[in-house]
């Protein structure tokens, strides 16, 4: 199985500023890394897939991107509507894993 | 619009059994491939399992093999877990998911509000 681990599990930042989250699969996955944002008491919601491609009707702000097995998640500007925690998940192979999560909170 | 709606979760005790249901609309479910998600609370996403679009083919985690089984009725747009010899550790919120690419591949696009199973004495 591949496992996929995910750095920091919490992250403080203020309104503004870039925050970058980490991703690194245990294996190859090509580029089969979706990121999500879950809400509490929500559902997730698919931000973005295979590595670096945005979601339509996600805020420009979420890019992604990928340096053979690690991937990066980055927030430009932390807004406050983005206060959640992010997943990512390989769909290379079966069984589909996600990353542990990281929570993102406004200092 | 494309909705998934999952019902079926409950209070149920340990060495219980439990169907979980998930209703498509929106979407021509039979060409989608779909998979189920758990969280337990304060916890972290967990893939459950996983059903091509025609059903052939399906996929487990190494937690509920042989023990959950994953299902479709594509005349009826609806997905099933049936989930046997339930243990505490099974209690979470069950989404269910659609994966955005034909026949069975890419991310999760569409998710379900998600259902409670509760497995306690």
């Amino acid at each position: 199985d591949i496992q996929m681990t995910q750095s920091p599990s919490t992250l403080s930042a203020s309104v503004g500023d870039r925050v970058t989250i980490t991703c690194r699969a245990s294996q190859s996955i090509r580029s089969w890394l979706a990121w999500y944002q879950q809400k509490p008491g929500k559902a997730p919601k698919l931000l973005i897939y295979k590595a670096s491609s945005l979601e339509g009707g996600v805020p420009s702000r979420f890019s992604g991107s990928e340096s053979g097995t690690e991937f990066t998640l980055a927030i430009s500007s932390l807004q406050p509507d983005d206060i959640a925690t992010y997943y990512c998940q390989q769909y290379n192979s079966y069984p589909l894993t996600f990353g542990g999560g990281t929570k993102v909170e406004i200092k | 619009e494309v909705q998934l709606l999952e019902s079926g979760g409950g209070l149920v005790q340990p060495g219980g059994s439990l169907r979980l249901s998930c209703t498509a609309s929106g979407f021509t479910f039979s060409t989608y491939g779909m998979s189920w998600v758990r969280q337990a609370p304060g916890k972290g996403l967990e893939w459950v399992s996983g059903i091509n679009g025609g059903g052939e083919n399906t996929y487990y985690g190494d937690s509920v093999k042989g023990r959950f089984t994953i299902s479709r009725d594509n005349s009826k747009n609806t997905l099933y877990l049936q989930m046997n010899s339930l243990r505490v550790g099974d209690t979470a919120v069950y989404y269910c998911a659609k994966r955005s690419r034909l026949p069975d591949a890419g991310p999760f696009d569409i998710w379900g509000q998600g259902t409670m199973v509760t497995v306690s004495t």
